[in-house]
């Protein structure tokens, strides 16, 4: 157990609908990142946040897609209008470095495994 | 040995044999390398990371090398355990808040 937490760690949807998931990161850590992964793919960002701001959005992260971390804690992932090729495992990930130029490390929980029907 | 199956590199070893896993990246200014394991229903865990101002680094039963001439990294694994079974990413900064990884080697030990 890395420390962050993922919910659900499992949702099926139907297509069309709204879908949102929920990030606990490691309560010191004050960097927050979306990732989402395929079926044999690697991790592909999505964003991430600096305590309560946004700093960094992927072209992946289309306008059905809003990420939000109101208070520099947890973190909510929305998807409106679900289609079935949003199908995928959303991770999150967390850090209390300052960045790739200082050895950072990403703590990552477990993810939530959409699937739209 | 290796073989490429239908959505990862696959390496089959027997328990305690050595595993080697490679990665080959492509931006020669990269300066920061990490390996994530991730077994089934959980999300990377992280290994072992190195710097490129250095060619070696070890930890416990894993030890990254790192050729910067022709971009290669890799990792090994000593004594094998069917507990190291998972798929293996190589990572690199892409910018500097965001990890890009690669496409993973699935690694199944047979006790």
């Amino acid at each position: 157990d890395t420390g962050v937490s993922q919910n659900p760690r499992h949702k099926i949807t139907k297509r069309g609908q709204n879908v949102t998931f929920r990030c606990d990161p490691i309560s010191e850590h004050n960097r927050l990142y979306w990732y989402r992964q395929t079926l044999g793919q690697g991790p592909e960002f999505l964003t991430y946040f600096q305590n309560e701001a946004q700093l960094e959005k992927s072209r992946l992260l289309s306008d059905r897609f809003s990420a939000e971390r109101p208070k520099g804690s947890f973190s909510t992932l929305e998807i409106q209008r679900t289609e079935q090729g949003d199908s995928a495992m959303y991770l999150c990930a967390s850090s209390g470095g300052q960045g790739f130029g200082t050895n950072e490390k990403l703590f990552f929980g477990s993810g939530t495994q959409l699937s739209v029907l | 040995g290796e073989s490429v199956g239908l959505h990862l590199p696959t390496l089959s070893v027997q328990e305690g044999d050595n595993s080697i896993i490679n990665c080959a990246y492509s931006n020669s200014a990269s300066d920061y390398f990490i390996w994530y394991k991730q077994e089934s229903g959980k999300g990377p865990q992280f290994i072992i990371d190195i710097r490129s101002n250095m060619d070696k680094r070890q930890g416990q039963r894993v030890t990254v090398l790192l050729n910067k001439t022709v971009k290669h990294l890799s990792l090994q694994i000593a004594a094998t355990q069917p507990g190291d079974s998972a798929v293996y990413f190589c990572a690199e900064p892409s910018g500097y808040s965001t990890l890009t990884f690669g496409k993973g080697t699935m690694l199944l030990v047979s006790p």
